[in-house]
Order: structure tokens, then sequence, then C-alpha cells
């Protein structure tokens, strides 16, 4: 059954403390990106990557990291330097390096920063 | 960059047609239009995509007029599952400047 995941679906921190969201994928996928959607906007691209061991800022980058160790896992670790991290993060693959191919997303984490 | 500018919501009955546009007067040369169904907590999920002129699939059709300064989504005969937030993104093949609506959210009534 092949999918993307993203865990956990609910996130609660404490304000100053890093969080990592996890994001799989076993659609054999070589893009892999990571979006933030907040009430009323549409998706904000924070990372992306291509190929294994390689990833580019997206447009909101700051405050945000990511790794790609593996074809199949592109984590997300929200800093304490990011202003209002407070969101709903999707994370999405697709296959090739075209970006305007289909993007299939996770269910998504909803991070709660108090 | 191409902007995008969708209608904040829509309603409509079962069994009618509907039709969602998305202004992009800046679009690019390069760029494509896609468009996505979100259901509340859950990610998107792509519809259709096209480039210009009219695309259709088993879901949807996409209207893209010959300027390509919008493109429109047309639903036949909508049902109740139909009720989601649409979102039109416009992009290029060459690079990841992913331009995304605010999204339209569809309500359909019995």
């Amino acid at each position: 059954d092949g999918g993307i995941t993203q865990s956990p679906k609910y996130l609660f921190r404490k304000e100053g403390q890093n969080v990592t969201l996890s994001c799989e994928q076993n659609l054999n996928h070589d893009a892999m990106y990571w979006y933030r959607q907040d009430p009323g906007q549409g998706l904000r691209l924070i990372y992306y990557s291509q190929i294994v061991n390689d990833f580019q800022k997206g447009d909101i980058a700051e405050g945000y990291s990511v790794s790609r160790e593996k074809k199949e896992s592109f984590p997300l670790t929200v800093t304490s330097a990011q202003k209002n991290p407070t969101a709903f993060y999707l994370c999405a693959s697709s296959p090739g390096h075209n970006p305007m191919n289909e993007q299939y997303f996770g269910p998504g984490t909803r991070l709660t920063v108090t | 960059l191409a902007k995008t500018t969708q209608p904040i919501s829509m309603d409509s009955y079962e069994g009618q047609e509907v039709n969602i546009t998305c202004s992009h007067n800046n679009i690019a040369t390069n760029d494509y239009i896609t468009w996505y169904q979100q259901f509340p907590s859950q990610g998107p999920r792509f519809i259709i995509q096209g480039y210009k002129t009219k695309v259709t699939n088993e879901v949807a059709s996409l209207f893209i007029p010959a300027d390509r300064k919008s493109s429109t989504l047309s639903l036949p005969r909508v049902s109740l599952s139909d009720t989601a937030v649409y979102y039109c993104l416009v992009g290029a093949d060459s690079n990841y400047q992913l331009i995304w609506g605010a999204g339209t959210k569809l309500i359909i009534k019995p």
C-alpha cells in the first residue's frame, strides 16, 4: 500500500523548543517537499529536495531545517528561531525532478506552540 | 512572479455544474496550471493540469483561454462529497517558484 505518511497528526510544544516532524514515503519518488498552511492561505513552500543529500530553501525557510539522508525520508525541524510556528505542516513527494509533476501529499501535522 | 487570485467561497447544489475561476495575470510562458482538492485536515489531492485550451479527465475539465491569464476548473454534476477547498497552482517545470492560490471553499447543498 504505497503512500506518504506524516507523524504525529497533532503536536504540542512549548515556545523555545525545537521540534521535528516526520515524513516518510514508499512511492520511490525522487522529490520531496515541505509546505506550511495557515488558515485562509495557500500553501507556502518551506524546503524541497530533488535527490538524497541535497535540498533547497523554498519561500519561507527561515527558522526551519531539513535533512534527506534516505530517499524515503525528509524530516523537518521547526527551530526556536521560527517566530510563528503554529500551523498545519504538509509533506509531499513527486516523481522525477519536474516540480509541476503531480504531488502526493501526506495527511499533515498540526503543530501548536504555546 | 505570477500571482493567483481565486474567489474565497462558492455555493452550489447537487447535480449542478460548478465552475471555479483562477486569475493569474502575470503567468509566464513556461508556467503550467494545476488544480488540487483538499478536504479538512487532509493533504491536497491532484485534480487536473493544463497549459492551454481545454483538458478533460474523468473528474473535471480545465479551460484556459488563449491569453492564459485565467483558468476555469469545471466540475460536472457535483455531489455533496465535492464539498472541499480547491486550489489553483501556477508554476514552471524548470524551477520551484510554485504559486498557490489561497483556495476556494466550495459548499455543495442537497
